[in-house]
Formats: C-alpha cells, structure tokens, sequence
C-alpha cells in the first residue's frame, strides 16, 4: 500500500512565479490537511480538503495561496507570485475521517 | 489559541540513556494526542498516539508515552535509546468535540544520540 505521495520533492522559483505542489493521498483516505514549516519551527496547518470540499482553510493565508482536491487527481496547493517568505517545507497528509494522519516526504520550496 | 509547547529543543545523549521529551497544551477541552518522528531525510512517522482509555501508550521502537490529564502533559519516553533514534521528535494534538481533525505541533525537539 503506498503512502502518500508528494511531488516535486524539491521546487526553485524566482519571485514573482507560481509554485505548484501536489499530494496524492494514501489509498482508501479521502481527507488531505496541507502544512507548513518554516525553518527552526514547528509545522503549521493550512487547510483540510475532502473530494471537491475545502472544510477548514483556517490556516491559509489570505492572498496568494489557494489549494484543491479534486473528484480525479492529486490534491493541489497553488502559491501565486511567491516571494522569499514563501520558502519552507510543505507537508501534505491523508487520512480516513477524524483519524490518524499519514503524512508524504515534503516538498521543499526555495524562492530565489 | 490552542498551542503545543516542547520544552527541550536539542537533547544530547548517550546510547542506552533514558530518554524524557516534555509535551504540554494549552487546552481545556478534550484532545487527541501524537508523537511523530521524523529521521534525517525522512518525512514524519507516526510514533505513537492518544485517543481514550489506558493513559500509557505504547508505540513503536520502545517508546511510551503518558498521557497526563491534570498537568495537560503527554511526555514521551523509552528506557534506553539508541542512536538510530537520532531524529527530531514532534508532539502534536487534535482538539474535540467539533474539531475538523486538524493538527497543532509542537516546535519539536532535536535528539542526538552519541554512540
């Protein structure tokens, strides 16, 4: 069974380009949470997607980001014109409903 | 707001030392508790976890935790560690009732095991 899948595993951008990252859950879970970590913190929550739903975006910032999890396909975090404060580790995870989470390797995004 | 608090950011020690990593929230309510492990290069693992009944839970590897209700503390433990242990070490909680699942962590806490 694999686990969740994220990719790309490392992404570069200049600022002012757009950064898309994807995860693809653990077979059988159809709830994927996004987070972020900052150098020298903890992760923190972004958003908690289920099919075609975003249930709690509480953690996402205002501007610039988005995020989908489409009926078909990979759930999607998109940052628009990203800037060097975007640089950081982003983890996604899945799980069945209210229950644990398994989280992928990262994508690591570097903004030049 | 909610938070989780690590209270010891690098721990060094030697093999076969015991280990103690401090968990406390700030929380009133009832909560679902979790420690993850993450190795150099590796994504994070889940270690071990607290849903209800028996406050001592056993995880993988050797490592316990006690799920401390009255000090708001979920201290994770393992009597003799190794140094493929060297990792860093998240707690993290999920708040209920009506919480959509999502995840507070801790600022984690680097272990260096020497051999």
């Amino acid at each position: 069974n694999a686990g969740v899948m994220q990719n790309p595993r490392h992404l570069v951008r200049r600022r002012g380009q757009e950064a898309r990252l994807r995860c693809s859950p653990m077979k059988g879970h159809s709830h994927v949470y996004w987070y972020r970590q900052l150098p020298e913190e903890g992760l923190k929550f972004m958003v908690y997607l289920q099919k075609e739903n975003i249930i709690d975006e509480s953690g996402m910032p205002k501007e610039r980001f988005s995020a989908e999890f489409p009926k078909e396909g990979p759930s999607i975090l998109r940052i628009q014109q990203v800037v060097r404060g975007d640089s950081a580790a982003y983890f996604c995870a899945s799980s069945p409903p209210l229950d644990t989470q398994y989280f992928g390797p990262g994508t690591r995004l570097t903004v030049l | 707001a909610q938070s989780v608090s690590q209270h010891n950011h690098h721990v060094i020690l030697s093999e076969a030392a015991s280990l103690e990593l401090g968990c406390n929230y700030s929380y009133g309510g009832t909560v679902n508790l979790f420690w993850y492990v993450q190795y150099p290069g590796q994504h994070l693992q889940l270690l071990l976890k607290y849903f209800s009944g028996d406050p001592l839970v056993k995880g993988i590897k050797g490592f316990e935790a006690e799920f401390i209700k009255s000090k708001f503390s979920f201290n994770l433990r393992k009597p003799s560690v190794q140094w493929s242990d060297t990792a860093e070490y998240f707690c993290a909680v999920n708040l209920r009732p009506g919480n959509t699942g999502k995840l507070i962590f801790g600022q984690g806490t680097t272990l260096q095991v020497k051999p």
